[in-house]
Protein backbone atom coordinates (compact mmCIF):
# COMPACT_ATOMS: atom_id res chain seq x y z
CA UNK A 1 0.00 0.00 0.00
CA UNK A 2 1.64 3.34 -1.41
CA UNK A 3 1.00 5.82 1.48
CA UNK A 4 2.87 8.59 -0.82
CA UNK A 5 2.31 8.50 -4.48
CA UNK A 6 3.93 10.57 -7.49
CA UNK A 7 1.64 9.20 -10.72
CA UNK A 8 3.71 11.25 -13.07
CA UNK A 9 6.74 9.62 -13.83
CA UNK A 10 7.78 11.89 -16.15
CA UNK A 11 7.42 15.92 -17.36
CA UNK A 12 9.45 17.73 -19.94
CA UNK A 13 9.66 21.06 -20.15
CA UNK A 14 10.54 24.09 -21.83
CA UNK A 15 13.51 26.36 -20.17
CA UNK A 16 12.01 29.44 -18.55
CA UNK A 17 8.92 27.55 -17.96
CA UNK A 18 7.53 26.36 -15.10
CA UNK A 19 7.85 22.89 -14.08
CA UNK A 20 5.04 21.52 -11.48
CA UNK A 21 5.69 18.36 -9.48
CA UNK A 22 2.56 16.69 -7.99
CA UNK A 23 2.53 14.24 -5.07
CA UNK A 24 -0.57 12.51 -2.91
CA UNK A 25 -0.37 11.06 0.39
CA UNK A 26 -2.88 8.77 2.41
CA UNK A 27 -2.10 9.03 5.68
CA UNK A 28 -3.37 12.01 7.61
CA UNK A 29 -0.90 11.45 10.13
CA UNK A 30 1.75 12.51 8.13
CA UNK A 31 3.22 16.26 9.44
CA UNK A 32 6.50 16.96 7.71
CA UNK A 33 6.96 17.27 3.97
CA UNK A 34 9.84 16.88 2.02
CA UNK A 35 11.15 17.29 -1.86
CA UNK A 36 14.14 15.74 -2.61
CA UNK A 37 16.48 15.62 -5.93
CA UNK A 38 18.86 12.89 -7.61
CA UNK A 39 20.95 12.68 -10.39
CA UNK A 40 22.30 9.85 -12.03
CA UNK A 41 24.87 8.07 -10.16
CA UNK A 42 24.38 10.51 -7.19
CA UNK A 43 22.30 10.03 -3.72
CA UNK A 44 19.30 12.18 -2.86
CA UNK A 45 20.01 15.44 -1.79
CA UNK A 46 16.94 17.20 0.16
CA UNK A 47 15.66 20.31 -1.59
CA UNK A 48 12.49 22.07 0.03
CA UNK A 49 10.52 21.27 3.03
CA UNK A 50 7.09 21.81 4.35
CA UNK A 51 5.40 21.57 7.84
CA UNK A 52 1.72 20.82 7.69
CA UNK A 53 1.05 23.95 9.53
CA UNK A 54 1.54 25.84 6.68
CA UNK A 55 0.15 25.84 3.22
CA UNK A 56 2.98 27.26 1.12
CA UNK A 57 7.07 27.32 1.61
CA UNK A 58 9.36 29.19 -1.07
CA UNK A 59 13.08 29.10 -1.83
CA UNK A 60 13.87 31.08 -4.38
CA UNK A 61 12.58 29.23 -7.41
CA UNK A 62 11.44 26.33 -5.80
CA UNK A 63 8.23 26.24 -4.31
CA UNK A 64 6.11 23.76 -2.13
CA UNK A 65 2.23 24.23 -1.60
CA UNK A 66 0.44 21.66 0.84
CA UNK A 67 -2.97 21.21 0.61
CA UNK A 68 -3.97 18.72 3.44
CA UNK A 69 -7.78 18.86 3.07
CA UNK A 70 -6.82 17.37 -0.44
CA UNK A 71 -3.51 15.34 0.95
CA UNK A 72 -1.93 16.67 -1.88
CA UNK A 73 1.81 18.82 -2.57
CA UNK A 74 2.84 20.42 -5.27
CA UNK A 75 7.05 21.07 -6.15
CA UNK A 76 6.57 24.69 -8.37
CA UNK A 77 10.07 25.22 -10.32
CA UNK A 78 10.13 28.93 -11.63
CA UNK A 79 11.77 29.22 -13.75
CA UNK A 80 13.27 26.27 -14.84
CA UNK A 81 16.54 25.53 -15.87
CA UNK A 82 18.14 22.59 -17.86
CA UNK A 83 20.22 21.79 -14.46
CA UNK A 84 17.11 21.08 -12.88
CA UNK A 85 16.82 18.17 -14.60
CA UNK A 86 16.69 15.36 -12.57
CA UNK A 87 14.35 13.08 -10.57
CA UNK A 88 12.36 14.52 -7.88
CA UNK A 89 11.09 12.70 -4.66
CA UNK A 90 8.54 13.48 -2.55
CA UNK A 91 8.69 11.98 1.08
CA UNK A 92 6.46 12.03 4.46
CA UNK A 93 6.51 11.39 7.93
CA UNK A 94 5.18 11.27 10.93
CA UNK A 95 6.62 13.05 14.16
CA UNK A 96 10.09 12.01 12.98
CA UNK A 97 9.52 8.56 12.09
CA UNK A 98 10.89 7.21 9.37
CA UNK A 99 10.67 8.91 5.51
CA UNK A 100 8.21 7.59 3.51
CA UNK A 101 9.11 8.12 -0.10
CA UNK A 102 7.18 8.23 -3.76
CA UNK A 103 8.45 6.69 -6.20
CA UNK A 104 9.51 9.70 -8.25
CA UNK A 105 9.20 12.39 -11.13
CA UNK A 106 11.64 12.46 -13.58
CA UNK A 107 11.85 16.26 -14.85
CA UNK A 108 13.64 16.99 -18.38
CA UNK A 109 13.75 20.75 -18.94
CA UNK A 110 14.45 21.05 -22.32
CA UNK A 111 16.71 24.11 -23.57
CA UNK B 1 31.73 19.84 2.73
CA UNK B 2 30.88 16.88 4.54
CA UNK B 3 29.60 13.95 2.97
CA UNK B 4 28.18 10.32 3.30
CA UNK B 5 31.03 7.93 2.20
CA UNK B 6 29.88 4.51 0.49
CA UNK B 7 31.57 1.60 -0.88
CA UNK B 8 31.68 0.13 -3.34
CA UNK B 9 30.07 2.54 -5.47
CA UNK B 10 29.03 -0.65 -8.14
CA UNK B 11 28.84 -4.32 -7.03
CA UNK B 12 27.87 -7.52 -9.16
CA UNK B 13 28.03 -10.68 -7.52
CA UNK B 14 26.32 -14.03 -8.60
CA UNK B 15 23.27 -15.62 -7.02
CA UNK B 16 23.58 -17.28 -3.74
CA UNK B 17 27.05 -15.38 -3.12
CA UNK B 18 27.60 -12.97 -0.01
CA UNK B 19 27.61 -9.45 -0.45
CA UNK B 20 28.53 -6.62 1.72
CA UNK B 21 28.12 -2.69 1.28
CA UNK B 22 29.99 0.15 3.65
CA UNK B 23 28.79 3.09 5.17
CA UNK B 24 30.87 6.12 6.66
CA UNK B 25 27.97 8.91 7.97
CA UNK B 26 28.96 12.43 8.57
CA UNK B 27 30.84 13.14 11.33
CA UNK B 28 28.52 13.46 14.54
CA UNK B 29 25.67 12.15 12.98
CA UNK B 30 23.73 9.57 15.78
CA UNK B 31 21.35 8.13 13.29
CA UNK B 32 22.13 6.18 9.95
CA UNK B 33 19.50 4.41 7.97
CA UNK B 34 20.21 2.11 4.72
CA UNK B 35 17.88 2.13 2.12
CA UNK B 36 16.81 0.59 -0.80
CA UNK B 37 15.45 1.46 -4.08
CA UNK B 38 14.68 -0.44 -6.83
CA UNK B 39 14.79 0.86 -10.74
CA UNK B 40 11.51 3.33 -10.67
CA UNK B 41 10.87 3.65 -7.03
CA UNK B 42 11.34 5.53 -4.23
CA UNK B 43 14.09 4.40 -1.56
CA UNK B 44 12.49 2.37 1.02
CA UNK B 45 13.93 1.96 4.83
CA UNK B 46 15.43 -1.19 5.67
CA UNK B 47 17.14 -0.29 8.85
CA UNK B 48 17.69 2.63 10.97
CA UNK B 49 20.14 3.14 13.61
CA UNK B 50 20.73 5.70 16.87
CA UNK B 51 24.53 5.30 17.44
CA UNK B 52 25.19 1.61 17.92
CA UNK B 53 21.01 0.77 18.55
CA UNK B 54 19.05 -0.58 16.13
CA UNK B 55 15.90 1.73 15.97
CA UNK B 56 13.80 0.50 13.49
CA UNK B 57 14.52 -3.27 10.60
CA UNK B 58 10.93 -3.50 10.44
CA UNK B 59 11.71 -4.09 6.73
CA UNK B 60 14.80 -5.73 6.54
CA UNK B 61 14.67 -9.30 5.43
CA UNK B 62 16.34 -10.60 8.52
CA UNK B 63 16.38 -14.10 6.81
CA UNK B 64 19.14 -13.04 4.61
CA UNK B 65 20.02 -9.38 4.89
CA UNK B 66 21.91 -8.62 8.67
CA UNK B 67 23.39 -4.48 9.38
CA UNK B 68 25.73 -3.83 12.12
CA UNK B 69 26.96 -0.23 13.28
CA UNK B 70 29.57 -1.67 16.04
CA UNK B 71 30.94 1.74 17.77
CA UNK B 72 28.07 3.91 16.58
CA UNK B 73 29.97 5.95 13.62
CA UNK B 74 30.70 3.34 10.19
CA UNK B 75 27.98 0.74 8.97
CA UNK B 76 28.07 -2.54 6.84
CA UNK B 77 25.22 -4.30 5.32
CA UNK B 78 25.29 -7.91 4.15
CA UNK B 79 22.84 -9.93 1.84
CA UNK B 80 23.75 -13.84 2.26
CA UNK B 81 23.02 -15.56 0.08
CA UNK B 82 22.09 -12.82 -2.13
CA UNK B 83 18.70 -13.79 -4.74
CA UNK B 84 18.11 -12.25 -8.52
CA UNK B 85 15.54 -9.51 -6.50
CA UNK B 86 18.23 -8.03 -4.64
CA UNK B 87 19.37 -6.39 -7.51
CA UNK B 88 18.79 -2.33 -6.38
CA UNK B 89 20.48 0.75 -5.58
CA UNK B 90 21.72 0.35 -1.78
CA UNK B 91 21.71 3.90 -0.20
CA UNK B 92 22.97 4.84 2.91
CA UNK B 93 21.94 8.14 4.83
CA UNK B 94 22.55 9.66 8.11
CA UNK B 95 20.83 12.42 10.04
CA UNK B 96 21.43 14.72 13.27
CA UNK B 97 20.02 13.23 16.59
CA UNK B 98 16.45 14.04 16.63
CA UNK B 99 16.25 15.44 12.87
CA UNK B 100 15.41 12.89 11.28
CA UNK B 101 14.04 14.67 8.87
CA UNK B 102 17.35 16.45 7.94
CA UNK B 103 18.53 13.26 6.14
CA UNK B 104 21.69 13.16 3.79
CA UNK B 105 22.65 10.66 1.43
CA UNK B 106 25.63 8.96 0.09
CA UNK B 107 26.07 8.23 -3.44
CA UNK B 108 24.74 4.40 -3.02
CA UNK B 109 25.87 0.89 -4.05
CA UNK B 110 24.47 -0.19 -7.23
CA UNK B 111 24.19 -3.68 -7.03
CA UNK B 112 23.45 -6.73 -9.60
CA UNK B 113 22.83 -10.22 -9.17
CA UNK B 114 22.99 -12.38 -11.75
Amino acid sequence: DQQVKQNSPSLSVQEGRISILNCDYTNSMFDYFLWYKKYPAEGPTFLISISSIKDKNEDGRFTVFLNKSAKHLSLHIVPSQPGDSAVYFCAANNAGNMLTFGGGTRLMVKP
Amino acid sequence: EAEVAQSPRYKITEKSQAVAFWCDPISGHATLYWYRQILGQGPELLVQFQDESVVDDSQLPKDRFSAERLKGVDSTLKIQPAELGDSAMYLCASSPAGATDEQYFGPGTRLTVT
